[in-house]
């Protein structure tokens, strides 16, 4: 079964802080996104990655950047941490676009708590 | 704009059967996903339409109707565990994934 790991279940921080959130899949998937999700909203894309050192900006990347040096590897930065940025991230990641129909592996979300 | 609409939440019985609408307007179309998200946890694939007509997978069953930018999802002989939010999902002319809020189903007893 495919693995999506988020190094944090919990993260509580302070407004201004830099915060880094990791992902790592374990099926070689070329495909790795990025979400937010807050109640009452659909799952809001941020960045997504087709390979390895490329990234593409969601619907949400202001405030966020990313790091993907390795394939396996998708970071989340938030660069100074602000109240508005407190949510669940859920890292997911797909098989290469064949069809472009490929079903999403999700991680196990981070809920990020900035105070 | 682009929009998925479901409704908020859903009650149904044990043993019975439940139908879970969204309707969708995208720019484009390229299939519509149902997902299932337990309390807590991973969002989970259930399906993926991109015809019209009904897909069954065991207690499971997802609908499409495109020309009316509709599907459902059916769950018949509920269990306690099918308590869980479900996410749907179309994905318009670029690819890219539209989400609707998610309906949390409770299941009673």
């Amino acid at each position: 079964d495919v693995k999506v790991t988020q190094s944090s279940r919990y993260l509580v921080k302070r407004t201004g802080e830099k915060v880094f959130l990791e992902c790592v899949q374990d099926m070689d998937h070329e495909n790795m996104f990025w979400y937010r999700q807050d109640p009452g909203l659909g799952l809001r894309l941020i960045y997504f990655s087709y390979d390895v050192k490329m990234k593409e900006k969601g619907d949400i990347p202001e405030g966020y950047s990313v790091s993907r040096e390795k394939k396996e590897r998708f970071s989340l930065i938030l660069e100074s941490a602000s109240t508005n940025q407190t949510s669940m991230y859920l890292c997911a990641s797909s098989p290469p676009k064949d069809g472009y129909n490929e079903k999403l592996f999700f991680g196990s979300g981070t809920q990020l708590s900035v105070l | 704009g682009q929009n998925i609409d479901q409704p908020t939440e859903m009650t149904a019985t044990e043993g019975a059967i439940v139908q879970i609408n969204c309707t969708y307007q995208t720019s484009g179309f390229n299939g519509l996903f149902w997902y299932q998200q337990h309390a807590g946890e991973a969002p989970t694939f259930l399906s993926y339409n991109v015809l019209d007509g009904l897909e069954e997978k065991g207690r499971f069953s997802s609908f499409l109707s495109r020309s009316k930018g509709y599907s459902y999802l059916l769950l018949k002989e509920l269990q306690m565990k099918d308590s869980a939010s479900y996410l749907c999902a179309g994905m318009d002319s670029n690819y890219q994934l539209i989400w609707g809020a998610g309906t949390k189903l409770i299941i009673k007893p």
